[in-house]
């Protein structure tokens, strides 16, 4: 089984500081997405990147796709209470279409 | 929005009964998972669908689980015989193509 580790497993902060989660693997991925997760729901969507180097912003959040496609990170900036949640990084690995979803970050922003 | 839906969203049956879950995927989309999510393993493929044909279900204890898509607004997932360590959140997701996906609320599966 491929794995798709992510970093760190738990992140509490205080509300207006920035944090980056990780995204790690041996193998290389054709695209890769973010998902975040509340309590008691399923994971909803945050961004897909397809190209190595690519970098998207979706507001506070900045989504990096390695060069070599084997990593991701996402930066938030100045957290606030609403993105508490669990993120989750998924992908297709290369000559594989099955979607492989990582470990997870947890994350707690504190008011 | 267009949205998943999963039923029930919580479940408490006893060890040797039969479990089914229903998911109803979004209109259009061709390809439909099914997922299980526990705190040791996090999110593990069990099966997925494409055009309701079944594409790869090796994710799944074969014995006992069995997953369909009787028409293109229904797949289900059973278990039978549920056992203790099948307790877990059940995920239904769809997706069009390999775009990104749209995961339902769950069903909270408890066996004692």
């Amino acid at each position: 089984t491929q794995l798709l580790k992510q970093s760190p497993q738990f992140l509490s902060i205080q509300e207006g500081e920035n944090l980056t989660v990780y995204c790690n693997s041996s193998s290389v991925f054709s695209s890769l997405q973010w998902y975040r997760q509340e309590p008691g729901e399923g994971p909803v969507l945050l961004v897909t990147v397809v190209t190595g180097g690519e970098v998207k912003k979706l507001k506070r959040l900045t989504f990096q796709f390695g060069d070599a496609r084997k990593d991701s990170s996402l930066h938030i900036t100045a957290a606030q209470p609403g993105d508490t949640g669990l993120y989750l990084c998924a992908g297709p690995y290369f000559g594989n279409e099955k979607l492989t979803f990582g470990t997870g970050t947890r994350l707690t922003i504190i008011p | 929005d267009a949205r998943v839906t999963q039923t029930p969203r919580h479940k408490v049956t006893e060890m040797g009964q039969e479990v089914t879950m229903r998911c109803q995927p979004i209109l259009g989309h061709n390809t439909v998972f099914w997922y299980r999510q526990t705190m040791m393993q996090g999110l593990e493929l069990l099966a997925y669908f494409r055009n309701r044909a079944p594409l790869d279900d090796s994710g799944m204890p074969k014995d006992r689980f069995s997953a369909e898509m009787p028409d293109a607004t229904l797949a289900t997932l059973k278990i039978q015989p549920s056992e203790p360590r099948d307790s877990a959140v059940y995920f239904c997701a769809s997706a069009l193509g390999w775009n990104g996906y749209t995961f339902g609320s769950g069903t909270r599966l408890t066996v004692v």
